[in-house]
C-alpha cells in the first residue's frame, strides 16, 4: 500500500482565495483525521470521520473551514476564504480502528498513519 | 478542555547520553500513544500503552504509563543521531479522538 496520500504537497495562495486540500486514506481504514500543525499551537485535531461520516468537528477553527468525505477513499478540507493565519502544515491520517474489551476497560488499539502533509502558505 | 503537556520542550544531548521526555494529562486517559516526527516529516507511530503502570521496550526506547493513567514517559538510552526529531505523546479518552501533546524536540550532537 502507498500509505496515506495528500495533495498538493505545497500550496501558496493569496488571502481571500479558496484552498482545497485532498487526502486518500489507506485502503480498508475506517477512520480519517485532519490535523493542523503550527509552531505556536502544535498538532491540533480539526475533524475526524468514521465510515465517511463526520464524528467530531469541534476542532474546526471557524465557518471558513469545511471537510467532506464523499467516499471511503477520498476526503477534502476546504478553506474559504483563506487568511494568512491559516498558514500551517495540514496532515491527514487514517486508522483501521478496532476496540478490545478488556475486563472493565474499553480499549482502542488503533494506530494513526499520517500522510506527508500539505504545507499551506497564505500571503 | 483536556490538555496534554510535555516537558521539556527542547533537549540537546551529546550522542551516547540518555534522554527522557515526560507527558502529563489534565484528565485520566484510556490509553496513550507515542509518535516521532523527523524534521520536515510527518508523525510516525511508535507504540501504544493501555494498562495502568504498563512498561514497554523497543530496543533503546522504554515507554511507561503511569499508575493513575494521567502521565507517561519515553526514555532513550545512549542516544544516536538517528534519534533526532520531535517526540509526541497522544492521549486517548476511549474514543478515536486523540489529544496530542506539545512535543519534545530532541537534538543529538555528534
Amino acid at each position: 500500500d502507498a500509505g496515506v496520500i495528500q495533495s498538493p504537497r505545497h500550496e501558496v495562495t493569496e488571502m481571500g482565495q479558496e484552498v482545497t486540500l485532498r487526502c486518500k486514506p489507506i485502503s480498508g481504514h475506517d477512520y480519517l483525521f485532519w490535523y493542523r500543525q503550527t509552531m505556536m499551537r502544535g498538532l491540533e485535531l480539526l475533524i475526524y470521520f468514521n465510515n465517511n461520516v463526520p464524528i467530531d468537528d469541534s476542532g474546526m477553527p471557524e465557518d471558513r473551514f469545511s471537510a467532506k468525505m464523499p467516499n471511503a477513499s477520498f476526503s477534502t478540507l476546504k478553506i474559504q476564504p483563506s487568511e494568512p493565519r491559516d498558514s500551517a502544515v495540514y496532515f491527514c491520517a487514517s486508522s483501521f480502528g478496532y476496540e478490545l474489551f478488556s475486563s472493565k476497560e474499553r480499549s482502542s488499539t488503533d494506530t494513526q498513519y499520517f500522510g506527508p502533509g500539505t504545507r499551506l502558505t497564505v500571503l | 478542555g483536556q490538555q496534554v503537556m510535555q516537558i521539556p520542550q527542547y533537549q540537546h544531548v551529546q550522542e551516547g547520553e540518555d534522554f527522557t521526555t515526560y507527558c502529563n494529562s489534565s484528565t485520566t486517559l484510556s490509553n496513550i500513544q507515542w509518535y516521532k516526527q523527523r524534521p520536515g516529516g510527518h508523525p510516525v507511530f511508535l507504540i501504544q500503552l493501555v494498562k495502568s503502570g504498563e512498561v514497554k521496550k523497543q530496543k533503546r526506547l522504554t515507554f511507561q504509563f503511569g499508575e493513575a493513567k494521567k502521565n507517561s514517559s519515553l526514555h532513550i538510552t545512549a542516544t544516536q543521531t538517528t534519534d533526532v526529531g520531535t517526540y509526541f505523546c497522544a492521549g486517548g479518552r476511549g474514543t478515536y479522538k486523540y489529544i496530542f501533546g506539545t512535543g519534545t524536540r530532541l537534538k543529538v550532537l555528534a
